[in-house]
């Protein structure tokens, strides 16, 4: 079955750049979602259509996609975007798939 | 306000049934295709299933794991989707959200479902 892969875990210091990445070989022609998960809470969409943000979410969140990778990419990283985020997309025959997830750790 | 609420999550016994609804406001609901998802304790997000527009025909996927036990369902007139989980296992303790799925189409001219509103989820916990 098709997969979407993230790396478990991504630190960063307050103020600097976080980049989380997912991998998958549809991406090249399926658009890549995001997902921010605070813990205890619901998941909220960050990104869509690989580089679009949804109203009210902050600038400093964007992404971008090439090839087999999808980028989320968060600048100048706040305490309070600690969480879990999950890439979603689909496969070659439309059915969805989520990512592994990452835990964004700001310290 | 787009918003969506989750509700009749509770404590059941192994093999008993429970429905859980999804309370939308601040949209057209029969505009959309609705979806339910679960998370377990400390677990990433499961798909559960989906219920499509009427004006889609309002069928139903189901996630292999729920096929045959669960059942989506919805009233457009009360903006209310359905979750009516029967033969619960153990294994469907988790946490329950709704979400509202706009449509969009790829890169191949496939159409697909996406979700961009979360309902805060209801907890159902299935034990002895």
């Amino acid at each position: 079955s098709y997969e979407l892969t993230q790396p478990p875990s991504v630190s960063v210091s307050p103020g600097q750049t976080a980049r989380i990445t997912c991998s998958g070989d549809a991406l090249p022609k399926k658009y890549a979602y995001w997902y921010q998960q605070k813990s205890g809470q619901a998941p909220v969409l960050v990104i869509y259509e690989d580089s679009k943000r949804p109203s009210g979410i902050p600038e400093r969140f964007s992404g971008s996609s090439s090839g087999t990778m999808a980028t989320l990419t968060i600048s100048g990283a706040q305490v309070e975007d600690e969480a879990d985020y999950y890439c979603y997309s689909t496969d070659s025959s439309g059915n969805q798939v989520f990512g592994t997830g990452t835990k964004v750790t700001v310290l | 306000e787009v918003q969506l609420v989750e509700s009749g999550g509770g404590l059941v016994q192994p093999g008993r049934s429970l429905r859980l609804s999804c309370t939308a406001s601040g949209f057209t609901f029969g505009d959309y295709a609705m979806s339910w998802f679960r998370q377990a304790p400390g677990k990433g997000l499961e798909w559960v299933g989906f219920i499509r527009s009427k004006a889609y025909g309002g069928t139903t996927e189901y996630a292999a794991s729920v096929k045959g036990r669960f059942t989506i369902s919805r009233d457009d007139s009360k903006s209310i989707a359905y979750l009516q989980m029967n033969s619960l296992k153990t294994e469907d303790t988790a946490v329950y959200y709704c979400t509202r799925d706009p449509q969009g189409v790829d890169g191949d001219g496939i159409y697909y479902y996406y979700m961009d509103v979360w309902g805060k989820g209801t907890t159902v916990t299935v034990s002895s």
